[in-house]
């Protein structure tokens, strides 16, 4: 059973304009969330988080946007760049896994940002 | 930079051989490090925490002996795989907490012929 799921496994955009990349989860015990950025043959690199006390997070070009009561988070990128192709992966922890705070990942969706 | 460091990059080896993985926390102590392994356009998927000084915890369905993990210090964290075959060819990304969020290695990729 999936707990993270990213339902698309790509998506397009030019350069420019707005990037969202969208994600699900099904444990309402997840209070932590986390998007990481992976290049091929590169592990990933943490991009933003948000906990689930707030509803929004932003740092730079990245908005985390959480909604808790339809487990669902979005990261938006505006504008996007040709850089910011790569696959992008939700993450979340739960209170229970306490001070180890394991992640579930959902499978990653593929962004190509086109010049 | 880098807070992670894992190696090698990438290794081949002939089936039934053993290949060892190294991850090294940087500038800073490490008693937890975790263990994932990633399928071709699959998820990340942890196969076990390594604690400091004391038995590593295993997700359910790895196997603890052919996955060996021995974290001596509080800077490296070693996977052992032994007697590998070529279903164990996979990427492995080690990763450790700094303050908030886990930071992860470059990643191993491994090829079993």
């Amino acid at each position: 059973d999936q707990q993270v799921k990213q339902n698309s496994p790509s998506l397009s955009v030019q350069e420019g304009r707005i990037s969202i990349l969208n994600c699900d989860y099904t444990n309402s015990m997840f209070d932590y969330f986390l998007w990481y950025k992976k290049y091929p043959a590169e592990g990933p690199t943490f991009l933003i988080s948000i906990s689930s006390i707030k509803d929004k997070n932003e740092d730079g070009r990245f908005t985390v946007f959480l909604n808790k009561s339809a487990k669902h988070l979005s990261l938006h990128i505006v504008p996007s760049q040709p850089g910011d192709s790569a696959v992008y992966f939700c993450a979340a922890s739960e209170r229970s896994s306490g001070s180890a705070r394991q992640l579930t990942f959902g499978s990653g969706t593929q962004l190509t940002v086109l010049p | 930079g880098a807070v992670v460091s894992q190696h090698p990059s990438r290794v081949i080896c002939k089936s039934g051989t053993s290949v060892k993985i190294e991850c090294r926390s940087l500038d800073f102590q490490a008693t937890t490090m975790f263990w994932y392994r990633q399928f071709p356009k699959k998820s990340l998927m942890l196969m076990a925490t390594s604690n400091e000084g004391s038995k590593a915890t295993y997700e359910q369905g790895v196997e603890k002996d052919k996955f060996l993990i021995n974290h001596a210090s509080l800077t490296l964290s070693t996977l052992t795989v032994t007697s590998a075959h070529p279903e164990d060819s996979s990427f492995y990304i080690c990763s450790a907490r700094v303050g908030g969020p886990l930071h992860f290695g470059n990643g191993t990729r491994l090829t079993v012929t």
